[in-house]
């Protein structure tokens, strides 16, 4: 089976702080993807890579950078945490090739306080 | 943009009765559909996918056909049980382009909650 593994289940961090969230996959995906979900707005893309050192920005990058030196490896970082970041985040994978479905991890529940 | 809006919720049911979501979504060219789940407390599965217009996805008594007609992609399910409480998302990925591989547009997500 696929694992998507994102390294916190729930974090609490105050404002301003510099937050890393890691997830490793083990398929060997091309593709990682970092989104932003909350209640009435679905899920948004934060940012996503198809390669190692590659990374797109998605439709609401602000606030955030990621990094992915491995590619098993995608981090997400928010650079000077803020309230308005409390939030669920989830990481995913997928394939490189058309109609592939994306894996999920668990998530991890953010809280700025 | 590409864009999903399905049904707000929450649904509510008994156990046993009919359920169906509705998903439409508006998109140039030829999206991939998508129904996912999340359970509580849990991240997202995928439940069905259809990669074309009339092909139907199933799994788990749950159904959804690619209306391109109708754009469209409500998902079904006959008799529902207490397990398929959850959130379910529509979603599609846009195949145009290379570098639209693997990006998901959401729908909002729609809470289904069933009663014994």
């Amino acid at each position: 089976d696929v694992k998507v593994t994102q390294s916190s289940r729930y974090l609490v961090k105050r404002t301003g702080e510099k937050v890393f969230l890691e997830c490793v996959q083990d398929m060997d995906h091309e593709n990682m993807f970092w989104y932003r979900q909350d209640p009435g707005l679905g899920l948004r893309l934060i940012y996503f890579s198809y390669d190692v050192k590659m990374k797109e920005k998605g439709d609401i990058p602000e606030g955030y950078s990621v990094s992915r030196e491995k590619k098993e490896r995608f981090s997400l970082i928010l650079e000077s945490a803020s309230t308005s970041q409390t939030s669920m985040y989830l990481c995913a994978s997928s394939p490189f090739r058309l109609t592939s479905e994306a894996f999920f991890g668990q998530g991890t529940r953010l809280t700025v306080v | 943009g590409d864009s999903v809006t399905q049904m707000e919720g929450p649904v509510t049911l008994s156990e046993e009765a009919f359920l169906t979501i509705n998903c439409t979504y508006t998109a140039t060219g030829y999206p991939s559909l998508f129904w996912y789940v999340q359970y509580p407390g849990e991240g997202l599965q995928l439940l069905l996918k259809a990669t074309k217009a009339d092909d139907k996805g199933s799994n788990k008594g749950f159904e959804a056909t690619y209306r391109k007609e109708t754009t469209s992609f409500h998902l079904e399910k006959g008799s529902v049980q207490v397990s398929d409480s959850a959130v379910y998302f529509c979603a599609l990925s846009d195949t145009r382009t290379t570098d639209s591989w693997g990006k998901l547009q959401f729908g909002a997500g729609t809470q289904v909650v069933v009663t014994p």
